[in-house]
């Protein structure tokens, strides 16, 4: 039982590349969703998937895609980076149990823009 | 929507002193309360909970009591060790109902001193 899993750990782009930060959960939870972590910010949502096929915006989703094809994978696309997306990145899931709200993290992907 | 505002850091301690870090919060009803820790250059964790009033959360020495009087959630431990240097994270849930999401506080900086 791997938990909640995250590639690449780290990560250096230049301006206007695009890629996939990959996420992906072994517990068969419903939630998923992906945040960025800024000094002085918190996590903000980005988007978020209450299952396969459905997904919805967060509070900073401009700049950012995703999609839910499967329970397991949750991928957050950059489709142009710019350095305001400098940030570390985690995924997290929950289940649709009495439990609900506690969510489970990915150890993180730490994004730079150039 | 629900909110929270946790105390800012930095907090500085030395080793075997009490701490206490201060969350209030602002919801509909009587939604979970969470305490998520983050060590140095990994994800969050959930370090304890609560889910309803006058509950009290516990995990490695930490307690917080959930006292819908004063809408606050504080985090406190009798003594602090060096090992419980991280950033510190207040939580509830986006809305009172079970959505997956929760907003977090912006995040308190602990640094214990030998």
């Amino acid at each position: 039982n791997a938990g909640v899993t995250q590639t690449p750990k780290f990560q250096v782009l230049k301006t206007g590349q695009s890629m996939t930060l990959q996420c992906a959960q072994d517990m068969n939870h419903e939630y998923m969703s992906w945040y960025r972590q800024d000094p002085g910010m918190g996590l903000r949502l980005i988007h978020y998937s209450v299952g396969a096929g459905i997904t919805d915006q967060g509070e900073v989703p401009n700049g950012y895609n995703v999609s839910r094809s499967t329970t397991e994978d949750f991928p957050l696309r950059l489709l142009s980076a710019a350095p305001s997306q400098t940030s570390v990145y985690f995924c997290a899931s929950s289940w649709t149990g009495d439990d609900t709200d506690t969510q489970y993290f990915g150890p993180g992907t730490r994004l730079t823009v150039l | 929507g629900n909110s929270v505002t946790q105390m800012e850091g930095p907090v500085t301690l030395s080793e075997e002193a009490f701490l206490t870090i201060n969350c209030t919060y602002t919801a509909t009803g009587y939604p979970s309360l969470f305490w998520y820790v983050q060590y140095p250059g990994e994800g969050l964790q959930l370090l304890l909970k609560a889910t309803k009033a006058d509950d009290k959360g516990s995990n490695k020495g930490f307690e917080a009591t959930y006292r819908k009087e004063t809408t606050s959630f504080h985090l406190e431990k009798g003594s602090v060790q060096v090992s419980d240097s991280a950033v510190y994270f207040c939580a509830l849930p986006e809305l009172s109902s079970n959505t997956g999401k929760l907003i977090f506080g912006q995040g308190t900086t602990l640094q214990v001193k030998p």
